[in-house]
């Protein structure tokens, strides 16, 4: 089993859809958890942060954590067409370094 | 603000040819992390340095990868003997402290993009 699993999509939604990413993870360590937005042929981009379990909202964009479960989400509220990316999830802990999941492709549709 | 820099962006190397990556961390930032990215795939962790400092290697490959991150100047990624299963896309990321004991969120650079021939 992988550390941390997410489907690979690609997701195609029509504008205006909500979206919900996912990711599982298997080490109940993780403290620290992280969105990044990828266009494609650029660099990861930071989108949302949180710590520990709970809700944490920044405009359209909602990140969820139930770590009892080991699973987190990001949620996209109307979206855009320039939604379309791929995106990444990423957790760490305390001494440890990051551990990225393989990236889910978005294509929001005009 | 600048970003993190790395150049060149792009890198076409024949077999056996030596690949030289740099990278220059944000302003204010020590801490310098080196990925890997093969297409479909997450990204891999390499190496986390600090100035003139490997603290951890662990995701080298043993032999041909090497880094470091000199007190003056970028951090260098170098890939001797280059194979075509080095291509890929490698990205560094830095951050103002140690994301291993601080959690500090990592800016990433553009990438460069490495062809073996």
């Amino acid at each position: 089993q992988k550390e941390v699993e997410q489907d690979p999509g690609p997701l195609s939604v029509p504008e205006g859809a909500i979206v919900s990413l996912n990711c599982t993870y298997s080490n109940s360590a993780f403290q620290y958890f992280m969105w990044y937005r990828q266009y494609s042929r650029k660099g990861p981009e930071l989108l949302m942060y949180t710590y520990s379990s709970g809700n944490k909202e920044d405009g359209r964009f909602t990140a969820q954590v139930d770590k009892s479960s080991k699973y987190i989400s990001l949620f996209i509220r109307d979206s855009q067409p320039s939604d379309s990316a791929t995106y990444l999830c990423a957790m760490v802990t305390y001494g440890q370094n990051f551990v990225f999941g393989p990236g889910t492709r978005l294509s929001v549709l005009p | 603000n600048a970003g993190v820099m790395q150049n060149p962006r792009h890198l076409v190397r024949r077999r056996g040819q030596e690949a030289r990556l740099r990278c220059s961390p944000m302003k204010g930032h020590s801490h310098v992390y080196w990925y890997r990215q093969l297409p479909e795939e997450g990204l891999k962790f390499m190496v986390y340095l600090q100035k003139e400092n490997i603290i951890d290697e662990s995701g080298m490959p043993k032999e041909r990868f090497s880094a470091e991150f000199p007190k003056e100047g970028p951090s260098i990624l170098r890939i001797q003997q280059v194979v075509r299963g080095d291509s890929a896309a490698y990205f560094c990321a830095s951050s103002p402290g140690s994301s291993r004991e601080w959690a500090d969120t990592q800016y990433f650079g553009p990438g460069t993009r490495l062809t073996v021939l």
